[in-house]
């Protein structure tokens, strides 16, 4: 049972690129979730699934795009790399959406120069 | 949307000693608050959490109190030990998680 997993761990890009992050979970969990962490302000959520099929956008949804591929599979976008988009990226997942315990992947630190 | 503020940015006690860390909170309406642990290099990860309809809860040498009147809520650790040195996150959110808000962490270091 590997949980949350992230692909890559570490990227770096130039400005303009584009790449898509992976993030996977084997808890047949049904919500998932895309996060940014950068020093001193926590985590944002960028996107979030409720569920297969649906997706919404959170906080700091600019810049990105999201992909719910099936139930184990959560994919995020950066169509049009930027400096500001320099951050560590957490992808999480839950079993349900009401007040239950968030379940972090590993991080992938992303450099774009 | 919620604002949620937490203090200290960084806290460092001896190994033994009590540490707190504070939050508020801006929307009265949220009722779930967990707190996060994240040690250097690693995933964060819920070490306690707490809804709105209890005021405090804890677990081994972890408690977290809940103050709805005054929109605040508190992680406490009793008897630090060096293994608790770590970042802490406290979060606010209304019935699902769906709109998280996180403070921006607390340094917490463990001198022994």
């Amino acid at each position: 049972n590997a949980g949350v997993t992230q692909t890559p761990k570490f990227q770096v890009l130039k400005t303009g690129q584009s790449m898509t992050l992976q993030c996977a979970q084997d808890m047949n969990h049904n919500s998932m979730y895309w996060y940014r962490q950068d020093p001193g302000m926590g985590l944002r959520l960028i996107y979030y699934s409720a569920s297969e099929g649906t997706t919404d956008k959170g906080e700091v949804p600019n810049g990105y795009n999201v992909s719910r591929l099936n139930k184990r599979e959560f994919s995020l976008r950066l169509e049009s790399a930027a400096p500001s988009q320099t951050s560590v990226y957490f992808c999480a997942s839950a079993q349900g959406q009401s007040q239950e315990t968030q379940y972090f992947g590993p991080g992938t630190r992303l450099l774009v120069l | 949307g919620e604002n949620v503020e937490q203090h200290p940015s960084t806290l460092s006690v001896q190994e033994g000693d009590s540490a707190v860390i504070k939050c508020t909170y801006s929307d009265s309406a949220s009722n779930y608050f967990p707190w996060y642990k994240q040690e250097l290099g690693k995933r964060p990860q819920l070490i306690i959490d707490i809804r709105s309809n209890v005021g405090e809860k804890k677990d081994q040498r972890i408690a977290v109190t809940l103050n709805k009147t005054a929109k605040h809520f508190s992680l406490h650790i009793t008897e630090t030990q060096p293994e608790d040195s770590a970042v802490y996150f406290c979060a606010a959110s209304l019935y699902n998680n769906n709109d998280m808000r996180f403070g921006a962490g607390t340094r917490l270091t463990v001198k022994p």
